[in-house]
């Protein structure tokens, strides 16, 4: 059973660029989730999604921010006209819902992407 | 809103000395579920325990031991005879019962001295 992967691991971008991030959850997960972490901080939830469907995303994901999760595996995180402010690490989760449901399911996390913008 | 606070930025101790990390959260909501996780320097946030609001039972696993009271909204992580192993960040982080969003503290960054 492999874990969350994520890629590129490092992203070196000068602002105004656009950069997109990839995430494999683990395979049987149907969740998958997106955080943000800052230096010094904890991660900051930004969205998650259940299969394909995107079901909350925070007011941290601007409109520069867009992810998807097109056939309910792998999912991308893209931000547009990166800014200095947009560095950070990017980290990526996954959990599995079972039936019956219980009250809550445990996210793994992948390793981050850390993105610098220049 | 939720909010966790882990007023400790950063301990030190020598290896083999008992550490206690400390976590205060807020919440108005009467479900809800508490967490250690542990991010060494390679990044990866890894789960070390889970609480559930209705169970204030305390664990020990291990050299692992956690302290939940409710009455003073405290969920506290105590690692006997650290090692240096144990050098990492440890995040304490609130999930409101029925949703998603998990609430992380600021992180408690821990350095076990040889």
């Amino acid at each position: 059973d492999t874990g969350v992967s994520q890629n590129p691991r490092h992203k070196i971008t000068k602002r105004g660029q656009n950069v997109t991030f990839r995430c494999d959850p683990i395979s049987e997960h149907n969740r998958l989730y997106w955080y943000r972490q800052t230096l010094g901080q904890g991660p900051e939830f930004l969205t998650y999604f259940q299969n394909e469907a995107q079901l909350e995303k925070s007011r941290l994901l601007s409109d520069r921010f867009s992810a998807e999760r097109p056939k309910g595996s792998f999912s991308t995180l893209e931000i547009q006209r990166t800014e200095q402010g947009d560095s950070a690490m990017y980290l990526c989760a996954s959990s599995q819902t079972r039936d019956p449901s219980p009250p809550y399911y445990e996210q793994y996390f992948g390793p981050g992407t850390r993105l610098t913008v220049t | 809103a939720q909010k966790v606070t882990q007023a400790q930025t950063e301990i030190s101790v020598v290896e083999k000395e008992d550490v206690t990390l400390d976590c205060v959260y807020e919440t108005r909501d009467t479900t809800y579920y508490l967490f250690w996780y542990k991010q060494p320097p390679s990044g990866e946030l890894v789960f070390l325990i889970r609480r559930n609001s209705f169970d204030e039972q305390n664990e020990i696993s291990g050299r692992y031991s956690w302290n939940f009271q409710k009455s003073t909204s405290s969920f506290n992580f105590t690692i006997t005879a650290s090692q240096v192993v144990d050098s990492a960040v440890y995040f304490c982080a609130l999930l409101k019962g029925g949703y998603q969003k998990v609430t992380f503290g600021t992180g408690t960054k821990l350095q076990v001295i040889p």
